[in-house]
């Protein structure tokens, strides 16, 4: 298997720009996971899925940034408008069952100038 | 409620003496605990997971650790630290019963430094 798969691995762009932040998780996982990875914070979830349906967007910031799953096969990540203390690394992570292990993506690093 | 202290937030060794990362956790159920690895721009991959099993975990690459209940400790260790170690290492903690999905609380992170 190709493993958690992520697209770009890296994003450069203005404030107030729109980012799309895209994942393919494991073939046959149920579980996706949106990560956040900061130097003030350190890993943070965002958000995650369940056969395709969020179920706890607890950790998404604020109403800039947004996710779907249209499908098992595919996620992604948008924030809209961008700003600068939206730059980190996004880790997307997926697993087999709610109760087994995460496998992580490498990550897309985001600055927003 | 689960959370997970790193001790040390830089430790540095010599190549060939032991490694030993330091995790104590805080959880309300019986835990998964898993130690993961990041490589300067990389992802995290997973080096060792416990999982009520044996409460002595071997990984990948030579590392593991003991899940000591007692102590809430889930130290990590290498008898022989190389090169390729050098790393961010992640301990982490999730509550098996808490009815959904797998809510992982990361460490802080520890780095490792290897010396030749």
């Amino acid at each position: 298997d190709a493993g958690v798969i992520q697209s770009p691995r890296h994003e450069v762009t203005e404030m107030g720009q729109e980012v799309t932040l895209r994942c393919k998780p494991i073939s046959g996982h149920d579980y996706l996971f949106w990560y956040r990875q900061t130097m003030m914070r350190g890993l943070e979830l965002l958000i995650y899925f369940n056969n395709n349906v969020p179920i706890d967007d607890s950790g998404m910031p604020e109403d800039r940034f947004s996710a779907k799953m249209p499908n098992a096969s595919f996620s992604t990540l948008k924030i809209q408008p961008s700003e600068p203390r939206d730059s980190a690394v996004y880790f997307c992570a997926s697993s087999l069952g709610a109760a087994d292990t995460q496998y992580f993506g490498p990550g897309t690093r985001l600055t927003v100038l | 409620a689960q959370s997970v202290t790193q001790l040390d937030s830089h430790v540095s060794v010599s190549e060939g003496t032991p490694v030993l990362l330091r995790c104590n956790y805080s959880s309300s159920y019986s835990p998964s605990l898993f130690w993961y690895v990041q490589h300067p721009n990389k992802g995290l991959q997973l080096l060792l997971k416990y999982t009520s099993a044996a409460t002595l975990v071997k990984g990948i690459n030579g590392f593991e650790a003991e899940f000591k209940k007692s102590e809430t400790s889930f130290h990590l260790t290498k008898p022989s630290a190389h090169m390729s170690d050098a790393a961010e290492y992640f301990c982490v903690v999730s509550d098996r019963d808490s009815g959904s999905a797998r809510q992982l609380t990361f460490g802080s992170g520890t780095q490792l430094t290897v010396l030749p």
